[in-house]
């Protein structure tokens, strides 16, 4: 069935530093992935997104790139700060109605 | 503009008991979800509706129903709790054009005793 897969589970890293996180698909028809960022008991936020005709993205700090031949996705955050420390979810849209979110990598950077 | 919101935030039911929660949107809408978060497995959707008076069974669906009624609202029913069923429950909205950006409410935790 569809599913998505995302490593790792936890990522410390010293501030300053890069932290990249990895997710990989299993629905071709998906087309749409957004990375969500969840701080300790808040909702989960839209911090960045790609499109399936686009294989990178940018925001500042924040990057995104995906691989539609692999089915793999990865988030990149340069230059860390302690407020980037929070759990950052990917999803895939194998539709417009449909969500499947991976399990969650818990970021800590460390000052 | 209030976005998403869910009542109650925190609820203790026992082993049995029912009870509803409410997700309210005033962005207009079409696509409701209900999802649950566990510790360890991402959020996983329960039921999801693409417009008022449709709903559709997600990937965990047992134990749950839900209704919806006005499009501005989605609401989550457990007709008998249990201990399972514990979880922070997370409702979220999109849009049908345009992005699919997902807004989430602020979660309602769910002890069931």
């Amino acid at each position: 069935g569809e599913n998505v897969e995302q490593h790792p589970s936890t990522l410390s890293v010293q501030e300053g530093d890069s932290a990249v996180i990895k997710c990989t698909y299993s629905d071709s028809a998906s087309n749409y992935f957004p990375w969500y960022k969840q701080e300790l008991g808040k909702r989960p936020q839209l911090i960045i997104d790609i499109r399936s005709n686009v294989g990178e993205k940018k925001d500042q700090r924040i990057a995104v790139t995906l691989n539609k031949t692999a089915k793999h996705f990865s988030l990149h955050i340069t230059e860390t700060q302690p407020e980037d420390s929070a759990v950052y979810f990917c999803a895939a849209t194998p539709g417009t109605y449909k969500y499947i979110f991976g399990t969650g990598t818990r970021l800590k950077v460390l000052a | 503009n209030a976005g998403v919101t869910q009542t109650p935030k925190f609820r203790v039911l026992k082993t049995g008991q029912s009870m509803t929660l409410l997700c309210a949107q005033d962005m207009n809408h079409e696509y409701m979800y209900w999802y649950r978060q566990d510790p360890g497995m991402g959020l996983r959707l329960i039921h999801y509706s693409v417009g008022e008076g449709t709903t559709a069974k997600g990937e965990v669906p047992d134990g749950y129903n839900v209704s919806r009624l006005k499009k501005q609202n989605f609401l989550l029913g457990l007709e008998s709790a249990a201990p399972s069923q514990t979880s922070v429950y997370f409702c979220a909205s999109t849009r049908t054009s345009g992005s699919y950006e997902q807004y989430f409410g602020p979660g309602t935790r769910l002890t069931v005793t």
